[in-house]
């Protein structure tokens, strides 16, 4: 079975920055996307990341466009969320999902984030 | 965007007994390969988000045939022959049809 372990959560102010991991057991060549679950909330599709054959091209929400960047390193059987310009709204669990032709196969844990001062 | 929109958002059942949780999306969700992009998603306690059903009926690997999904266009349904005190969580029907990917409010499901 495919384990996805996320990684990098924590404590950060307004204005902060922040970086989370997601490593998977198995690595294919799928896409992968970030999804967050803000406290007695659902969930909120985040941001998608694609493959070498799609040139790795990223998709964001409205919410965190410009703040945050999705990168993958293949060899690493990672991908990442770099967060910047935190707002106390993104405050959240932040879970990494295996996009497997048009289905969220696997899923992290999740890691939370939380913006405060 | 396409908007998801369950009901009930809490459904109290007794063991042994059926649920059933309907979701509605504000667009068709066929997409123009003729495949539609509906998943079910279950949030148990402490435990990592799962896939239950997708493309509408389709039971994932692993997921007791209890767990049944139906539809078409707009309107789908996930039930639960008998329901079983591990099913307690919170369900989630998802679309991946239309980008961006779109999630309903979640149902909780909590024995009575």
């Amino acid at each position: 079975e495919v384990q996805l372990v996320e990684s990098g959560g924590g404590l950060v102010q307004p204005g902060g920055s922040l970086r989370l991991s997601c490593t998977a057991s198995v690595f294919s060549d799928l896409y992968m996307d970030w999804v967050r679950q803000a406290p007695g909330k659902g969930l909120e599709w985040v941001g998608r990341i694609r493959n070498k054959v799609k040139s790795y091209t990223t998709d964001y929400a409205a919410s965190v466009k410009g703040r945050f960047a999705i990168s993958r390193d293949d060899s690493k059987n990672s991908v990442y969320l770099q967060m910047s310009s935190l707002k106390t709204e993104d405050t959240a669990v932040y879970y990494c999902a295996r996009d497997n032709s048009w289905k969220y196969d696997y899923w992290g844990q999740g890691t939370l984030v939380t913006v405060s001062s | 965007d396409i908007v998801m929109t369950q009901t009930p958002l809490s459904a109290p059942v007794t063991l042994g007994q059926p649920a059933s949780i309907s979701c509605r999306s504000s667009q068709s969700l066929v997409h123009s390969d003729g495949n539609t992009y509906l998943s079910w998603l279950q949030q148990r306690p402490g435990q990592p988000l799962r896939l239950l059903i997708y493309k509408i009926s389709n039971r994932f690997f692993g997921v007791p045939d209890r767990f049944s999904g139906s539809g078409a266009g707009t309107d789908f349904t996930l039930k639960i022959s008998r329901v079983e005190a591990e099913d307690v969580g919170v369900y989630y029907c998802m679309q991946a049809t239309q980008f961006p990917p779109s999630f309903g409010q979640g149902t909780k499901l909590e024995i009575k």
